[in-house]
C-alpha cells in the first residue's frame, strides 16, 4: 500500500494563479482532510470529507475548494493564490469509528510558495 | 475553539531522561490523540486515548487523560536522540483539531 500520496512536493505560484493539490489514499478510508501548517500556528483544518460526495469546511476554508468524487481522491483547489496561502499543506485520511475519529494517516506534504 | 494547547512549547533533555508533555483543551471530547512530526515530514500517529480511558501505554509511551481537568499528558521514558521531533495533541469533538505543537530535543 502506498498510503497517502500528495503531489506535487513543491510548488511556486504567482499571485492570482490557480492550481490543484492532489491527494490520494489506497486504504479505503471514508474520512479525508486537508490541513495547512504555518510556523507557530500548528495544523489548521481547511476542508474535510466523510465520504464520496460529502465535503465540509474546517477552520480556514476561505480561498480553497474541494470535491470528493471518489473514495480515493480528495483534491484541494486554490482559486486565486495569495501570498497568505504560502504554507505547507498536508492531506490526511482515516477510517471513521462510531463516536470518534481513528488515527490519521498523513501524506508527506506539499510546500507551496506564492509570490 | 477546542484547540489543544501543548505545554511546554519546547523541551531539551539528555538521552535516557524522561520527557513529559502536556495538552489542555476546552470542550468535551470523544478522544485525544498524540502525533509526532520529524522535521520536514508528515505527522505520524503515536497513540489514541478515548474519553472513558484514564491511561494508556504503548512501548515507551504513556498517555494519561483527565477529562475533569480537560488535560492530557504524554510521557516518553528513556528518551533517545531519535525522539527529537515536534509533538502534537489532537482533540476530537466532531472535528479533529490539532494544537500548535511542542518541540522536543534529545541531546546525545
Amino acid at each position: 500500500n502506498a498510503g497517502v500520496t500528495q503531489t506535487p512536493k513543491f510548488q511556486v505560484l504567482k499571485t492570482g494563479q490557480s492550481m490543484t493539490l492532489q491527494c490520494a489514499q489506497d486504504m479505503n478510508h471514508e474520512y479525508m482532510s486537508w490541513y495547512r501548517q504555518d510556523p507557530g500556528m500548528g495544523l489548521r483544518l481547511i476542508h474535510y470529507s466523510v465520504g464520496a460526495g460529502i465535503t465540509d469546511q474546517g477552520e480556514v476554508p476561505n480561498g480553497y475548494n474541494v470535491s470528493r468524487s471518489t473514495t480515493e481522491d480528495f483534491p484541494l483547489r486554490l482559486l486565486s493564490a495569495a501570498p497568505s496561502q504560502t504554507s505547507v499543506y498536508f492531506c490526511a485520511s482515516s477510517s471513521l469509528l462510531t463516536g470518534g475519529f481513528h488515527e490519521q494517516f498523513f501524506g508527506p506534504g506539499t510546500r507551496l510558495t506564492v509570490l | 475553539s477546542q484547540q489543544g494547547e501543548e505545554d511546554p512549547q519546547a523541551l531539551s533533555i539528555q538521552e535516557g531522561e524522561n520527557a513529559t508533555m502536556n495538552c489542555s483543551y476546552k470542550t468535551s471530547i470523544n478522544n485525544l490523540q498524540w502525533y509526532r512530526q520529524n522535521s520536514g515530514r508528515g505527522l505520524v500517529h503515536l497513540i489514541l486515548i478515548r474519553s472513558n480511558e484514564r491511561e494508556k501505554h504503548s512501548g515507551r509511551l504513556r498517555v494519561t487523560l483527565d477529562t475533569s481537568k480537560k488535560s492530557s499528558s504524554l510521557l516518553i521514558t528513556a528518551s533517545r536522540a531519535a525522539d527529537t521531533a515536534s509533538y502534537f495533541c489532537a482533540t476530537d469533538a466532531g472535528k479533529l483539531v490539532f494544537g500548535k505543537g511542542m518541540k522536543l530535543t534529545v541531546n546525545p
